[in-house]
């Protein structure tokens, strides 16, 4: 049964700042992975999206990994900004369904 | 483009009612699954439908049902309500879902709560 595993529950870094969000997996037979934020009381918004023959994909100020056989992916946020405060969630899609770490709330301070 | 439309945005129901919540998918995508988020599980998986058959369902009672039209649209339908249904139900669109490798798009979420 697949688990997603999402280190730290919560985070707060000053502005400016790089920093790395953790997520875990048990299961490698994936088809992606996919990294979301989300503000409080809205919906899931999609940053990247990992093929499971991918290594990484980049987004302006994000980067994220994916290390399939070690169940491992890391989301690389440069240069911290307020704006970037909110939930990251990483999900897993497996044949039957999407799994959903738990997430990580972070708090970057002006 | 427009986005994943979920409505209403709000509900609130009593303990015993049904509701039905609806999802509009991104124009040109075929596959619309249905979560449940509450602050203690996280997100949950109900079903996933694909081309109007239900292609996954996740551990939820059978008051939990949904349906897709031929337009992709899709509807889900709690009955009886619990005051533990209370929550945030996203759903998500997505090109397709075979092989279930593309981009999943959520929408803003519905938030229900039984009272």
């Amino acid at each position: 049964k697949q688990e997603v595993t999402q280190i730290p529950a919560a985070l707060s870094v000053p502005e400016g700042e790089n920093l790395v969000l953790n997520c875990s997996f048990t299961d490698s037979a994936i088809y992606n992975l996919q990294w979301f934020r989300q503000d409080p009381g809205k919906g899931l918004t999609s940053l990247l999206l990992i093929q499971s023959s991918q290594r990484e994909q980049t987004s302006g100020r994000l980067n994220a990994s994916l290390d399939k056989s070690s169940g491992r992916s890391t989301l690389y946020i440069a240069a911290s900004q307020p704006g970037d405060s909110a939930t990251y969630l990483c999900a897993v899609r497996g044949d039957d369904k999407i799994i959903f770490g738990k997430g990580t709330r972070l708090h970057i301070l002006p | 483009k427009a986005g994943v439309t979920q409505t209403p945005r709000y509900l609130i129901k009593t303990r015993g009612q049904q509701v039905t919540l609806s999802c509009s998918p991104i124009s040109g995508h075929r596959s619309v699954s249905w979560y449940q988020q509450t602050p203690g599980q996280g997100l949950q998986f109900l079903f996933e439908y694909f081309s109007e058959t239900q292609r996954n369902k996740g551990n939820f009672p059978g008051r939990f049902s949904g349906r897709q039209f031929s337009n992709s649209r899709s509807e889900m339908n709690v009955s009886t309500l619990e005051l533990g249904d209370s929550a945030l139900y996203l759903c998500a669109s997505s090109l397709a879902a075979d092989p279930p490798n593309t981009e999943a798009f959520f929408g803003q979420g519905t938030r229900l709560t039984v009272v």
